[in-house]
């Protein structure tokens, strides 16, 4: 089956940096996602990767290691309202989206 | 950007009853339509994908008769839950892919149901 898995939880303080991984098991590989969801609304694009490598975009990054099937969302500089869900998904070669749990990140004071 | 518009917001209506949403790409045509159901701290459930013409491939567990979905033009997707109960209460949010062929998933803004 396809699978991927992220940390449920995470807690950091602000200011401060956290690193949310993302390993995924599916049929091909088309790209991955990360998405950023606060409650009770919808998610919001934050990256998408389908080289290996690291893409910064301000205090938001995201890397890919599609030999070790592995991404990571790290986010610089944690301010109170990055207290959100961060969702990663993958493509796979039906160009599905498979979607992670979710990493629910507190930021504290 | 590409930006998809849902409607309505949230909606309270009574058990037995059906509510359809609507999500319309404001400014680029959506090729296939994915149509998500959220129950609360859980991850996106997909329950059906549409592509305009032709009919939605519902996910296994998703009875297609409750969940009705039309994709009749490139810029509309409405989704219909008839007779619907407490059950049904959920997170509704769709996400609309363009004809670009890019992997950009634009989602509406999400529709909160509440059965009572």
């Amino acid at each position: 089956g396809q699978n991927i898995d992220q940390p449920t939880e995470m807690t950091a303080t602000e200011g401060a940096i956290v690193q949310i991984n993302c390993t995924y098991q599916t049929s091909g590989f088309n790209g991955l996602f990360w998405y950023q969801q606060h409650a009770g609304e919808a998610p919001t694009f934050l990256s998408y990767n389908v080289l290996d490598g690291l893409e910064e975009k301000g205090r938001f990054s995201s890397f890919l290691s599609r030999s070790d099937s592995y991404g990571y969302l790290l986010l610089q500089e944690l301010q109170m309202k990055d207290s959100a869900s961060y969702l990663c998904a993958v493509i796979d070669s039906n160009y599905q989206l498979i979607w992670g749990a979710g990493t629910k990140l507190i930021i504290k004071p | 950007g590409a930006v998809v518009s849902q409607h309505p917001s949230w909606v309270i209506c009574k058990s037995g009853t059906s509510v359809k949403i609507e999500c319309r790409s404001l400014d680029f045509q959506a090729t296939t339509m994915f149509w998500y159901r959220q129950f609360p701290k859980q991850s996106l459930m997909l329950m059906a994908t549409s592509n305009e013409g032709s009919k939605a491939t519902y996910e296994q567990g998703v009875e297609k008769d409750k969940f009705l979905i039309n994709h009749a033009s490139l810029t509309l997707s409405t989704l219909t839950v008839t007779s619907a109960h407490p059950e049904d209460s959920s997170f509704y949010i769709c996400s609309a892919k363009g004809v670009q062929g890019d992997y950009g998933y634009t989602f509406g803004s999400g529709t909160r149901l509440t059965v009572v």
